[in-house]
């Protein structure tokens, strides 16, 4: 079983949708917890991360860590086909830098 | 450009060939990662550099593998004897480095590596 386990999609809807992303996890070591986009033949691009519990917002984007059921949500408002991507979860713990994702989930937003 | 960037952008090779492929980081990062994204799966860690020293290589899948950065800025990850099982994009990435806490980890494009 790996660490974290993420849908890979994809995730169709249009545009305007509400989308809702999301990852569990095993390790409840893992402490930071990131969302990456990640374009086509692109690498990835940090979103947003959290630390710990809680809700962090950013524009139209939503992140959301429940610790007590290890699983993390990202929610995209007012999604635009420029959101079509994959995207994929990362955490790691404490005073380390290694990160560990998950597979990514694939989301078309169409026009 | 401001940004990581990875030499080559693609690489064919055959089997038991051995290969390099080289990252320079964001200028002033000290911290440098690499890890390998097979297709349909996120990116596995490989190892991390701070500095000169590999910090963390507990990513490495065996002794095929090795990186080296001797003058803390630009990274070659060396494969000996490659197998088909090695084909995926290997990507590098940079951070401040030092901060003691979690620091942002800019990713280059990656380098396609196909073995035939």
């Amino acid at each position: 079983q790996k660490e974290v386990e993420q849908d890979p999609g994809p995730l169709s809807v249009p545009e305007g949708a509400i989308v809702s992303l999301n990852c569990t996890y095993s390790n409840s070591a893992f402490q930071y917890f990131m969302w990456y986009r990640q374009y086509s033949r692109k690498g990835p691009e940090l979103l947003m991360y959290t630390y710990s519990s809680g809700n962090k917002e950013d524009g139209r984007f939503t992140a959301q860590v429940d610790k007590s059921s290890k699983y993390i949500s990202l929610f995209i408002r007012d999604s635009q086909p420029s959101d079509s991507a994959t995207y994929l979860c990362a955490m790691t713990r404490l005073g380390f830098q290694k990160l560990v994702f998950g597979t990514g989930t694939r989301l078309l937003v169409s026009p | 450009g401001a940004g990581v960037s990875q030499t080559p952008s693609n690489k064919v090779t055959e089997k038991g060939k051995y290969v390099e492929l080289r990252c320079d980081p964001i200028s002033g990062h000290t911290a440098l990662y690499w890890y390998r994204q097979s297709l349909g799966q996120g990116p596995e860690f490989l190892i991390y550099f701070q500095g000169t020293g590999a910090a963390d290589d507990s990513g490495l899948p065996n002794d095929r593998f090795f990186a080296v950065r001797p003058e803390g800025s630009v990274s070659t990850l060396k494969i000996q004897r490659t197998e088909r099982g090695d084909s995926a994009v290997y990507l590098c990435a940079s951070s401040q480095g030092g901060t003691g806490g979690l620091e942002t980890q800019y990713f280059g494009p990656g380098t396609r590596l196909l073995v035939l």
